[in-house]
């Protein structure tokens, strides 16, 4: 969906490196979503915000961080990556409104590679 | 955590009905449950929602037995451009706890065929 953006869309970086993933939207949704998807598996969920003060862990937290600047950016950090980080990372968001207050709209994913 | 299970893959035909089948057997009360659909290198997208009985919008049907426990997709007359991988989402976003248990299976990939 192009009203939720991930930068950058390809990152290689090495062992031990801080990674930052961006997201932004102009839905102007209040609810925000980190998953990750490997190979052949489906989206397990990291981290999820409601508003901009509201910072949840989700299934697999550890490794990760995020930072909610606003209430269109969602920020995922890996402190020290690790090869088992390697992954396609996709933002979501949500919201209340309508019937279908629990769909999801995902941005174009981030494909990150740990050497 | 509501784990759901689907067939790993599925064949049909251009102009054919297909349903892919999610079991859910610890589904909780206030779960909904919502399908979306994957092209590769591209986030899901939303298909379909619901709670009980059958919803059925511009593309898709979803049926749920009385039990929740499962719930079948039904997409009718596929084409080619259905073939992607179809997941099925248990949870709920209303509260903060709920979304926690936000879980996806591993999806179903349905190849539809000339």
């Amino acid at each position: 969906d192009a009203d939720v953006t991930q930068t950058p869309r390809n990152r290689i970086t090495k062992t031990g490196k801080r990674i930052m993933l961006e997201c932004s939207q102009t839905k102007g949704h209040d609810r925000m979503y980190w998953y990750r998807q490997d190979p052949g598996l489906g989206l397990r969920l990291i981290y999820y915000s409601f508003d901009v003060k509201d910072i949840n862990k989700g299934e697999i937290s550890d490794g990760y961080s995020v930072s909610r600047q606003a209430q269109a950016k969602f920020s995922l950090s890996l402190e020290s990556a690790i090869p088992n980080q390697t992954a396609l990372y996709f933002c979501a968001t949500s919201d209340l409104e309508g019937s279908s207050y629990n769909e999801q709209f995902f941005g174009p994913g981030t494909r990150l590679t740990v050497l | 955590l509501a784990k759901t299970t689907q067939p790993i893959s599925m064949d049909s035909y251009e102009g054919q009905e297909v349903n892919i089948t999610c079991s859910h057997n610890n589904i909780a009360t206030n779960d909904y449950i919502t399908w979306y659909q994957q092209f590769p290198s591209q986030g899901p997208r939303f298909i379909i929602q619901g709670y009980k009985t059958k919803v059925t919008n511009e593309v898709a049907s979803l049926f749920i037995p009385a039990d929740r426990k499962s719930s079948t997709l039904s997409l009718p007359r596929v084409s080619l451009s259905d073939t992607a991988v179809y997941y099925c989402l248990v949870g709920d976003t209303i509260s903060s706890g709920s979304a926690r248990q936000l879980t996806f299976g591993s999806g179903t990939q349905l190849t539809v065929l000339p």
